[in-house]
Order: structure tokens, then sequence, then C-alpha cells
């Protein structure tokens, strides 16, 4: 059965430092891959997905994620940190059929000035 | 485009009730899901539909649960005789599929269940 692992479930930065939330996928098919973000009182947002088009995924908000397949790892990264990006952010992974999406259990970014 | 809405976003109720939640997909979307949300946790998916078929459903969703999406455009999902093990947030998400490819899935605010 397929899984993702969110090897953090907080992590703390500085305004201005780099971010990397870390995520382990498990899945006997080639995967699609996600991270959605979650503020507080908001929906789900789509950051950025992976279909096998290109290892290295960009995103919105100067977010990227780049797929290696040989450590099985999809980690979020951003080179600097804003106050806007303290949040909630989940790493998924798409059933086999497409169909239903299966989350991690998410990691908080806290973002100190 | 007025992203995926569901009504009410809080619902309070006691033990016992039957609630409904509603959800107003994106309107070309094909497909509808429903996905539960408990506290500290990611979300867990229930079911979905493929216009208003309702094709999978998760072993989470018990008999007390019923979902319906009647002309394939709006969903509701009932809860009978609620349990304080419902209390949750519950998502509907949206997306425009074909096939066997995950497309990306757009997601509403939820509707937050306190049983009491």
């Amino acid at each position: 059965a397929q899984s993702v692992t969110q090897l953090d479930s907080h992590v703390s930065v500085s305004e201005g430092t780099p971010v990397l939330l870390r995520c382990n996928y498990s899945s006997s098919y080639s995967p699609s891959l996600f991270w959605y973000v979650q503020h507080p009182n908001k929906g789900l947002q789509l950051l950025l997905k992976y279909t096998s088009a290109a290892t290295l995924v960009k995103g919105i908000n100067g977010f990227e994620a780049e797929f290696k397949k040989s450590e099985t790892s999809f980690h979020l990264t951003k080179p600097s940190a804003h106050m806007s990006d303290a949040a909630e952010y989940f790493c998924v992974v798409g059933n086999q059929a497409g169909t239903a999406l299966i989350f991690g259990k998410g990691t908080t970014l806290s973002v100190s000035s | 485009d007025t992203g995926v809405s569901q009504d009410p976003r809080h619902k309070i109720t006691k033990r016992g009730q039957n609630v409904t939640f509603r959800c107003d997909p994106i309107s070309e979307h094909n497909r509808l899901y429903w996905y539960r949300q408990t506290l500290g946790q990611g979300p867990e998916f229930l079911t979905y539909f493929q216009n208003e078929a309702q094709l999978e459903k998760s072993r989470l969703l018990s008999d007390r649960f019923s979902a319906e999406r009647p002309k394939g455009s709006f969903s509701t999902l009932e809860i009978q005789r609620t349990e304080q093990g419902d209390s949750a947030m519950y998502l509907c998400a949206s997306s425009l599929a074909w096939g066997m490819s995950t497309d990306t899935q757009y997601f509403g605010p939820g509707t937050r269940l306190t049983v009491l």
C-alpha cells in the first residue's frame, strides 16, 4: 500500500533562512506526489505536483521539491522563508487508481522574525 | 471561478442527532471527493463521485454516513446518530479528471463538526 511519512512534525526557521520540509514515500507504482499547504482557518492549497515529467518541480510562492526515486523522497524547499509561510504543510501521494489522495500527518512550519 | 464552497462552516450538535453538510464544487469539475481531518492529523479519504455515481468508499465510511450527488453537481454528506468520535473537519474537494490520472484536487474551506 502507498503511504507518505513526514519526518518532522514541527520545523522552526528564521525569516530569510532556507526551509526544508522532509517527506519519504512508499509506493509499488510510479506515484503522483503533491505538497499542499493549510493556513489557519483556510482551505488546503496546492503548492506543487509531481507526475514524472521532471524530477525538480517548481511551485507557487518560491517553493520547489525534488523527486528522488533512489531515496524515495520528495522534500520541499524554499531558499528564503517569509513570515507568511508559517502554516501546516502536507506531503501527499495519489493512490494507484488516481482517485484518493493519501496525506502525511503534516509538518508545522514556524517562522520567526 | 468561485472555488469549492461548503456549508455550514461550523456545526455543533448533540450526540445522537443527524447532521447534513453540503458541498458545491467548481462548476465544470466532474469528480467530487469527501475527506475527514481530525486534530493534528492529515485529511483521510472518505468517498468520491464521478458525476452522479459514487465509485469508491473508504472503510472509514460507516453505515451511519451517506453521501449523495444527485445531479452530478453539488453533494451532501449526512451523518446519522452522531457520536463524539465524529467530531472533525469535513473537507470537500473537486477535480476535472479523466481515466486514471491523479488530477489536482481543489479543496473547500471545510465544515467543522463538534459533537457534544
